[in-house]
């Protein structure tokens, strides 16, 4: 298994800024993703994180809106740009050695006035 | 094709009982079936999974029944405790697309 902690819990923004989400695994892990979670629903995956690469997005989510580093085999970031009420979520971060057995982090909180 | 439907939405059951969750999909290229224990504020904590090459797995009080032909599976949790109560997630895998798809959720609450 994988320990998987993420920097902030929680966030409160204003319209118009940008936030990033760190993530950060305790063991070097092939796969990283990141998801988002509306409160009281389920997860939609928005990309995979590649290491060396340019992430790949989920339909609907874009690289301009969701810009994603990930320099080294334990570490990413999500940023979420020029934030909108329809921003706020929870933003999960999960890694594994392969696609099928992900761990998650505890999430951040996001919410964008 | 790439769903999981998962029901039903919300359970409730006494202390003791067996509450069962029940997912279907239609991929027949998904190969990996987890399950995931959600509490509130927390993230998704993987409970435990199943390949197609087998029906049926128990890890402590928690079974899975897996049903290729019908592609189907389901989650029971036996001597079901209020410590249980969380938001349970099927999900499903497949190899070709490197992807979980999860199911919409299931509520749980075991009443003392």
């Amino acid at each position: 298994s994988a320990v998987i902690s993420q920097k902030p819990s929680r966030d409160i923004c204003q319209r118009g800024t940008s936030l990033t989400i760190q993530c950060q695994v305790d063991s070097q892990v092939t796969m990283m993703f990141w998801y988002r979670q509306q409160p009281g629903q389920s997860l939609t995956l928005i990309a995979t994180a590649n290491q060396g690469s340019e992430a790949t997005y989920e339909s609907g989510f874009v690289i301009d809106k969701f810009p994603i580093s990930r320099p080294n085999l334990t570490f990413s970031t999500l940023t979420v740009s020029n934030m909108s009420p329809e921003d706020s979520s929870i933003y999960l971060c999960s890694a594994g050695r392969g696609g099928d057995e992900q761990y998650f982090g505890p999430g951040t909180r996001l919410t964008v006035t | 094709q790439q769903q999981v439907k998962q029901s039903p939405q919300s359970l409730i059951v006494q202390k003791g009982g067996i509450p069962i969750i029940n997912c279907a999909y239609e991929n027949t290229a998904f190969d990996y079936f987890p399950w995931y224990q959600q509490f509130p504020g927390k993230g998704p904590a993987l409970l435990i999974a199943i390949r197609p090459d087998v029906s049926e797995k128990k890890e402590g009080r928690f079974t899975i029944s897996f049903n290729k032909s019908a592609k189907q599976f389901s989650l029971h949790i036996m001597d079901s405790q209020p410590g249980d109560s969380a938001t349970y997630f099927c999900a499903a895998f497949s190899g070709n697309t490197g992807k979980l798809i999860f199911g919409q959720g299931t509520t749980l609450q075991v009443k003392p």
